[in-house]
């Protein structure tokens, strides 16, 4: 069984620049989370989606938006970019969202120059 | 808001050596509280998900246990390959779909 796959696995961009990230889930979850990992603030929620709709959004400026497909895949995009943008974004996707187990994919790695 | 504490930060064990790590929470209404082991420059493996007080689980070396404000991973006769940090998550609401993240506790395994 295909686990949840992010492309891709390393981005160098300036500041100012957009960014689109990819997720893929594992085939039959429909739910799939952003978390942001930084050395100071660990992992940080970004946003939930389910069924293409946006269940829950956490702390963050608007300038990071995303949107889930009808085949439940997943992009997330920051528009702007900041120095603080360089994290490792990590995707997650579970059956129903809550309740179940959430797996993780390996995240990509931004880095904002 | 949630709040999720793990102590140690840090935790350096010999080959064999016994321990627990410790996970405190303070949420409105917990609906699960889930065990992750992340690897250097790696997502999180999930490990374990617990729901009730009382309730435990294993996996080889580890237990993880659960009551009305914590949650213990135990790690019995450690291994180099069980080097890792551990996060500890919560899930709370019912109709709140994030997992609220402890910062971790970074456990070396010396042979």
């Amino acid at each position: 069984k295909a686990g949840v796959t992010q492309t891709p696995r390393y981005l160098i961009k300036t500041r100012g620049q957009q960014v689109t990230l990819s997720c893929s889930p594992i085939s039959g979850h429909r739910s799939v989370s952003w978390y942001q990992q930084t050395p100071g603030q660990g992992l940080q929620f970004l946003f939930e989606y389910f069924s293409e709709t946006q269940r829950n959004k956490g702390n963050f400026p608007g300038r990071f938006s995303g949107r889930q497909f009808s085949n439940s895949r997943s992009e997330m995009n920051v528009s702007t970019l900041e120095l603080g943008d360089s994290a490792l974004y990590l995707c997650a996707s579970s059956l129903l969202g809550s309740n179940t187990e959430a797996f993780f994919g390996q995240g990509t790695r931004l880095t904002v120059v | 808001e949630d709040q999720v504490t793990q102590s140690p930060e840090a935790l350096r064990l010999q080959e064999g050596e016994s321990s627990s790590l410790n996970c405190s929470y303070t949420v409105s209404g917990l609906r699960g509280l889930f065990w992750y082991r992340q690897d250097p420059g790696k997502g999180p493996e999930f490990l374990f998900t617990l729901y009730s007080a009382g309730e435990e689980k294993e996996k080889e070396r580890l237990k993880a246990t659960l009551t009305k404000k914590e949650s213990f991973l135990h790690i019995t006769a450690p291994k180099p390959e069980d080097s890792a940090t551990y996060l500890c998550a919560v899930q709370a609401h019912p109709n709140d779909y994030k997992l609220s993240f402890g910062a971790g506790t970074t456990v070396t395994v010396r042979a």
